[in-house]
């Protein structure tokens, strides 16, 4: 299948700082990659969708400015945590549909993110 | 929009023996079903899907069928590993883009 990789896989940082998420289309060009929040034992949940080139639509009850998102290239999105506190301490996630397979959605390895 | 059941939500099997996973959709539009398999820590992996207009599909051991009228499609795997061992997911997808809709995943543990 194809490689979407995703860094770092862990983060700890302090409250109130801000944190960066990269997600990496390897072998493809993605014009469309979505970004999921996962808490312990719990399904994927989606938070916003990755356009390329415009701006990313946030699912409801997602605060985007919170949440920034950045898709600059065909094989790069971005997701920041600003200002993060404790409660957004969790496990993110990003996908990308590889444009030959249509349907398929690859994932990233994911990101630990602790907020002390 | 569209709701995905997923059931059980635990699973438990003995080496050899057969495990099946079964979810439910809302949607009867929706036309594409994966299946993925997440390890701790890790993230999901793309292990089988089926479209809307094939009733089943198999690859080695496992295998998922699809019931359109009943909104419901299935994922079986045989002759279980314990390297099989972890949580499983299903979603469902409707129209164009890859939006997919997630069930709640089940937690297969394959006992040695």
């Amino acid at each position: 299948g194809a490689v979407v990789s995703q860094h770092p896989s862990r983060v700890i940082c302090k409250s109130g700082t801000s944190v960066k998420i990269e997600c990496r289309s390897l072998d493809f060009q993605a014009t469309t990659m979505f970004w999921y929040r996962q808490f312990p034992k719990q399904s994927l949940m989606l938070m916003a969708t990755s356009n390329e080139g415009s701006k990313a639509t946030y699912e409801q009850g997602v605060e985007k400015d919170k949440f920034l998102i950045n898709h600059a290239s065909l094989t790069l999105s971005t997701l920041t945590v600003t200002s993060a506190h404790p409660e957004d301490s969790s496990f993110y996630i990003c996908s990308a549909g590889h444009p030959s397979t249509n349907e398929k959605l690859f994932f990233g390895s994911g990101t630990q993110l602790s907020v002390l | 929009g569209e709701n995905v059941e997923q059931h059980p939500s635990t699973l438990s099997v003995q080496e050899g023996d057969s495990a099946v996973i079964k979810c439910t959709y809302s949607d009867s539009a929706s036309n594409y079903f994966p299946w993925y398999k997440q390890e701790l820590g890790k993230g999901p992996q793309l292990i089988i899907d089926i479209r809307s207009n094939v009733g089943e599909k198999k690859d080695q051991r496992i295998a998922v069928t699809l019931n359109k009228t009943a909104k419901h499609f299935s994922l079986h795997i045989t002759e279980t590993q314990p390297e099989d061992s972890a949580v499983y997911f299903c979603a469902a997808k409707k129209g164009a883009g890859n939006k997919l809709t997630f069930g709640g995943g089940t937690r297969v543990l394959v006992k040695p």
